[in-house]
């Protein structure tokens, strides 16, 4: 079974703020990493597909970092916004086409 | 708005009742997944089906089938239910089913259980 770990579960920042979370993984069993954004009732939401060992992703002021090698990735958020208050998702595709989540980590920005 | 399509949001039933969950991918994908979020759990694998073939099977109870259709829709059916069956359902698409492809998910279907 593979454990996918998130890290910190919930996270409170302020407006403006920069935070950033932590998604690891076993090292040996990795293919691709995938982030997710998910606010309730709605989609989780594709963020980024990562393969690459060093790979960077941005999207906006959301940004990815990827270490194969050690097994673990970075979820950035430069100048928080209280409409990034979601829950952050990280899967990984490791012998298959399918995902193995992570618990999320839930991200509240207040005002 | 992903393109994934599921019916219904919300139900709920009695304990002992049988469901059936509806999907439809976006216009163009093969693949079909199905996931389950109960309370303190992240999203388990339920089943991933490829242009109508089975391909996949995760932690899905036995009381639990799934199927996907010519036309690519899918349903998940749920029977002899029991209260910790409550969950969100989730469906999801991709493309093919290659490891690496964005998957992309439904808004999800509410089961209660009472």
């Amino acid at each position: 079974i593979l454990n996918v770990e998130q890290s910190p579960q919930s996270l409170h920042v302020q407006e403006g703020d920069s935070t950033n979370f932590t998604c690891s993984f076993p090292s040996s069993n990795f293919y691709a990493l995938h982030w997710y954004r998910w606010e309730t009732a709605k989609s989780p939401e594709a963020l980024f597909v990562m393969t690459l060992n060093g790979d960077e992703k941005k999207k906006g002021r959301i940004s990815a970092t990827l270490n194969t090698k050690e097994g673990y990735s970075y979820l950035y958020i430069k100048g928080s916004q209280p409409e990034d208050s979601a829950t952050y998702l990280c899967a990984l595709n490791s012998g298959y086409s399918t995902l193995t989540f992570g618990k999320g980590t839930m991200l509240l920005v207040s005002p | 708005d992903s393109g994934v399509t599921q019916t219904p949001k919300h139900l709920i039933t009695a304990t002992g009742q049988r469901v059936t969950l509806r999907c439809s991918p976006r216009s163009g994908d093969l693949s079909v997944y199905w996931y389950q979020q109960s309370l303190d759990q992240g999203l388990q694998f339920l089943i991933h089906y490829y242009n109508g073939e089975e391909r996949a099977k995760g932690n899905i109870l036995e009381r639990f089938s799934a199927q996907q259709f010519p036309d690519l829709h899918s349903e998940l059916n749920l029977s002899s239910l029991e209260l910790g069956d409550s969950a969100l359902y989730f469906c999801a698409s991709s493309v093919a089913a290659v490891r690496g492809d964005t998957i992309y998910f439904g808004e999800g279907s509410w089961l209660t259980v009472v």
